[in-house]
């Protein structure tokens, strides 16, 4: 099965910066069948990017999606306050589907 | 807006079966548009996907875990229902439904809220 790394673990930002988490996979992720999520706590993840560009319905567009290949990166343009969350990525290219570990975004 | 909910026992003992239920609200398990997951999720091993059903009956389980899993579908109720077997303290984790898209395992679009499910004598 394919192995996504996510980094870093945590990033420590303030509101109005700019975030970028990377994802890594172990083998070529197929047709860029890449979704990344946001988790705040009690709560299930929400899907914020499929195929890894395209914005889910209600995504606010400071949250984009690129990458291709192995390397995959979620940046979040504009920090708002309820942006800080964490954040999964997951591959669907191959069976089983995986998730990577999480980078937890935390206010500075 | 499709809704999900999990329901079913938040304590089972070892060996047992696990057995939860999802019913979905506001979309139709047999839309022909979508497939129907389980995922968990627990502090040692992450998010882990499960399995799907599609409305016709068939079924993709996780390797790791299809010798214990059964997923079924039941469309006049408009539930999808998880059954795990001989369960052990490693089982203990959140239990998501999710409205899936896609084939091979897909992304997951809607998520019900999750209930926790704990292995314990």
């Amino acid at each position: 099965e394919i192995v996504l790394t996510q980094s870093p673990g945590t990033l420590s930002l303030s509101p109005g910066e700019r975030a970028t988490l990377s994802c890594r996979a172990s083998q070529s992720v197929s047709s860029s069948y890449l979704a990344w999520y946001q988790q705040k706590p009690g709560q299930a993840p929400r899907l914020l990017i499929y195929g890894a560009s395209s914005r889910a319905t209600g995504i606010p567009d400071r949250f984009s999606g690129s990458g291709s290949g192995t390397d995959f990166t979620l940046t979040i343009s504009r920090l708002e306050p309820e942006d800080f969350a964490v954040y999964y990525c997951q591959q669907y290219g191959n069976s089983p589907g995986t998730f990577g570990q999480g980078t937890k975004l935390e206010i500075k | 807006q499709v809704q999900l909910q999990e329901s079913g026992p938040g304590l089972v003992k070892p060996s047992e079966t696990l057995s939860l239920t999802c019913t979905v609200s506001g979309g139709s398990v047999s839309s022909g548009s979508y497939y129907w997951s389980w995922i968990r999720q627990s502090p040692g091993k992450g998010l882990e996907w499960i399995g799907y059903i599609y409305y016709s009956g068939s079924t993709n389980y996780n390797p790791s875990l299809k010798s214990r899993v059964t997923i079924s579908v039941d469309t006049s109720k408009n539930q999808f229902s998880l059954k795990l077997s001989s369960v052990t303290a490693a089982d203990t984790a959140v239990y998501y439904c999710a409205r899936t898209v896609g084939a091979t395992t897909g992304y997951f679009q809607h998520w019900g809220q999750g209930t926790l499910v704990t292995v314990s004598s």
